[in-house]
């Protein structure tokens, strides 16, 4: 699986929107681009994935690059609720296995 | 659905003592996950199920550690002997099938060994 590359930690105004990175330039035609967050003390949450194409859901939207080398993952409206660490995984659908790295800690100010 | 239920929550042990967590995945699903976090490793994966058959074991750190899944509503992880090193908090997870983008995690367990 492909390996990305995120900022350590991000801090967001509440109310703003909060775009985080991630790249993964060595990524291959049939891996997907998810992402999940863990907020203190829980287990790790699914917020959205991708392979090509934007996508929205309630949560947040996943915007990939054409080349598909990088990806950002946009909370539209930042809560207090949304302070986490925020994770960008490549992997191929069917593979199974998610491989976690050390993600982006997001803070969310007042 | 409750979600992923783990117990338990909480568990300190001596060193050498036998440990066992154990895992209800969501009704339905397919495929079971355990992962262990800790501050100097993050979050690894440990073994996965599909079909309650386990396919890929790579991430077990040695022979003390080892899981079953009897049926498709329990597993479970076990640590014989268990060793300071293996403090963590250990999470199992759950999803319709490996090839679902979402899994479902449990609360985790916090094993604290002495």
């Amino acid at each position: 699986d492909a390996k990305t590359t995120q900022p350590p930690s991000m801090d967001c105004a509440e109310g703003r929107a909060a775009n985080l990175p991630c790249n993964h330039s060595t990524i291959s035609g049939n891996e997907y681009v998810y992402w999940y967050r863990q907020i203190h003390s829980q287990g790790p949450q699914y917020i959205i994935h991708g392979l090509k194409n934007n996508e929205t859901n309630e949560m947040a939207s996943l915007i990939i690059t054409e080349d598909r080398k990088s990806s950002t993952l946009i909370l539209p409206h930042a809560t207090l609720r949304d302070t986490a660490v925020y994770y960008c995984i490549v992997s191929r659908l069917g593979a199974g296995k998610l491989i976690f790295g050390q993600g982006t800690t997001l803070q969310v100010k007042p | 659905d409750a979600g992923v239920i783990q117990s338990p929550r909480h568990e300190v042990t001596e060193m050498g003592q036998e440990v066992t967590l154990r895992c209800k995945p969501i009704s339905g699903h397919n495929s079971l996950f355990w992962y262990r976090q800790t501050m100097m490793r993050g979050l690894e994966l440990l073994i996965y199920f599909n079909n309650n058959v386990p396919i890929d074991d790579s991430g077990m750190p040695e022979d003390r550690f080892s899981a079953k899944m009897p049926n498709a509503s329990f597993s479970t992880l076990k640590i014989q002997p268990s060793e300071p090193r293996d403090s963590a908090v250990y999470f199992c997870a759950s999803s319709l099938d490996r090839g679902i983008y979402e899994q479902y995690f449990g609360p985790g367990t916090r094993l604290t060994v002495t």
